[in-house]
């Protein structure tokens, strides 16, 4: 299994420009979760998802940050306009369900400028 | 609610010194219990995992115990190496009652031959 994939791995945009990163969890994995790390907050859960479906968005910051889950394949995380306050490394982690282990993806490292 | 606390970084330590890292936990239930390790430029990846108490979880050299009488996790191993230069994390997860995982700060160790 190839792991969870995330793209792309770096991102340098300009302040107030849309960003997208995205996300392809492990095969049959009903969970998947988008977290923040940053050196001031550390890991932060942004938001998971259960079958395509978000169930828990309390750890998105504000409304400039969405994400969807159109298929069981793939999932964005949208930040739009982006600000320098949300560089940051951003994972996804996936878990099947029955487990409690969770997998997680390589990263994307997001500055804004 | 649940929460994990984890010894602050760095730590610095010569190769083949013996390691301790500091984790306690606070949790209503009876939750799982990990340690992810974050090598430079990559994802977090399961090191060792326990999923009740007295239980042992052990990889690559380290070990953990899972004491509920003192509601900690230590990582323990006997003799570093370069190699295990990374950040550590310790994790607790809520499944079944919830599907949330709460990671500590994180301590960065650095090995020095």
């Amino acid at each position: 299994d190839a792991g969870v994939i995330q793209s792309p791995r770096h991102e340098v945009t300009e302040m107030g420009q849309e960003v997208t990163l995205r996300c392809k969890p492990i095969s049959g994995h009903d969970y998947l979760f988008w977290y923040r790390q940053t050196m001031m907050r550390g890991l932060e859960l942004l938001i998971y998802f259960n079958n395509n479906v978000p169930i828990d968005d309390s750890g998105m910051p504000e409304d400039r940050f969405s994400a969807k889950m159109p298929n069981a394949s793939f999932s964005t995380l949208k930040i739009q306009p982006s600000e320098p306050r949300d560089s940051a490394v951003y994972f996804c982690a996936s878990r099947p369900t029955g487990d409690n282990e969770q997998f997680f993806g390589p990263g994307t490292r997001l500055t804004v400028l | 609610g649940d929460s994990v606390t984890q010894m602050e970084g760095p730590v610095t330590l010569s190769e083949e010194a013996f390691l301790t890292i500091n984790c306690t936990y606070t949790a209503t239930g009876y939750p799982s219990l990990f340690w992810y390790v974050q090598y430079p430029g990559e994802g977090l990846q399961l090191l060792l995992k326990a999923t009740k108490a007295d239980d042992k979880g052990s990889n690559k050299g380290f070990e953990a115990t899972y004491r509920k009488e003192t509601t900690s996790f230590h990582l323990e191993k006997g003799s570093v190496q370069v190699s295990d230069s990374a950040v550590y994390f310790c994790a607790l997860s809520d499944w079944p009652s919830g599907n949330q995982f709460y990671f500590g700060t994180g301590t960065s160790l650095t090995v020095i031959p």
